[in-house]
């Protein structure tokens, strides 16, 4: 298993802002991931966060709104970028160490 | 790619009845078949997973969850609900190779009733 530290846990922000999302895993892991959870529906992944390499990212989300860092194996951080209020969420990270994923206890973010 | 189906949005079940939460699923291949619980301000929980082996699962909190390869199936179970088993229920599958990221269902709330 993997214990993941996901910080803040909720913000509320203006339009126009950013905020940083953090994730610790307590293990080493080779990728991190970054999903959206809106309110009311499904997981949707954002990208992958590989050490030492750009983040890939899914379709519909890019680069300049979702900046991703990944410094070490333990470590990234999730940029939510010049926000308005359709990008309030939940916002999660997740490690897979085996076939399961584990995830972090989520940032809900509101824009106002 | 791989998709999931939780047909229902609300599972309501009085406290002590036994509780069943359905999910059917579409990958090539093989597929490995997981289940989460979400409470209220958390993140998702891992209950339990298939992989291979056994059709029925075995996982945390009194919870099982069968596969069914011919119906494309993986229901969670639980013999007795417990009020505190009122939570969001996620569904999620990837395939043995290829493009094996996980693909969530939209979710089921569960709610216990006393």
């Amino acid at each position: 298993s993997a214990v993941i530290s996901q910080k803040p846990s909720r913000d509320i922000c203006q339009r126009g802002t950013s905020l940083t999302i953090q994730c610790q895993v307590d293990s080493q892991v080779t990728m991190m991931f970054w999903y959206r959870q809106q309110p009311g529906q499904s997981l949707t992944l954002i990208a992958t966060a590989n050490q030492g390499s750009e983040a890939t990212y899914e379709s519909g989300f890019v680069i300049d709104k979702f900046p991703i860092s990944r410094p070490n194996l333990t470590f990234s951080t999730l940029t939510v970028s010049n926000m308005s209020p359709e990008d309030s969420s939940i916002y999660l990270c997740s490690v897979e160490p085996q076939a399961e994923a584990f995830f972090g206890q989520g940032t809900r973010l509101t824009v106002v | 790619a791989q998709s999931v189906a939780q047909p229902e949005d609300q599972v309501n079940v009085a406290e002590g009845n036994p509780l069943t939460v359905k999910c059917t699923y579409s990958v090539s291949g093989n597929p490995y078949l997981f289940w989460y619980v979400q409470y209220p301000n958390r993140g998702l929980q891992f209950l339990l997973k298939y992989i291979t082996g056994d059709n029925l699962v075995k996982g945390s909190y009194g919870f099982e969850a069968e596969f069914n390869k011919s119906q494309t199936s993986f229901h969670l179970k639980k013999p007795s609900a417990l009020v505190s088993d009122s939570a969001l229920y996620f569904c999620a599958v990837r395939a043995e190779y290829g493009n094996n990221r996980l693909a969530f269902g939209k979710g089921n709330q569960v709610v216990v009733i006393p």
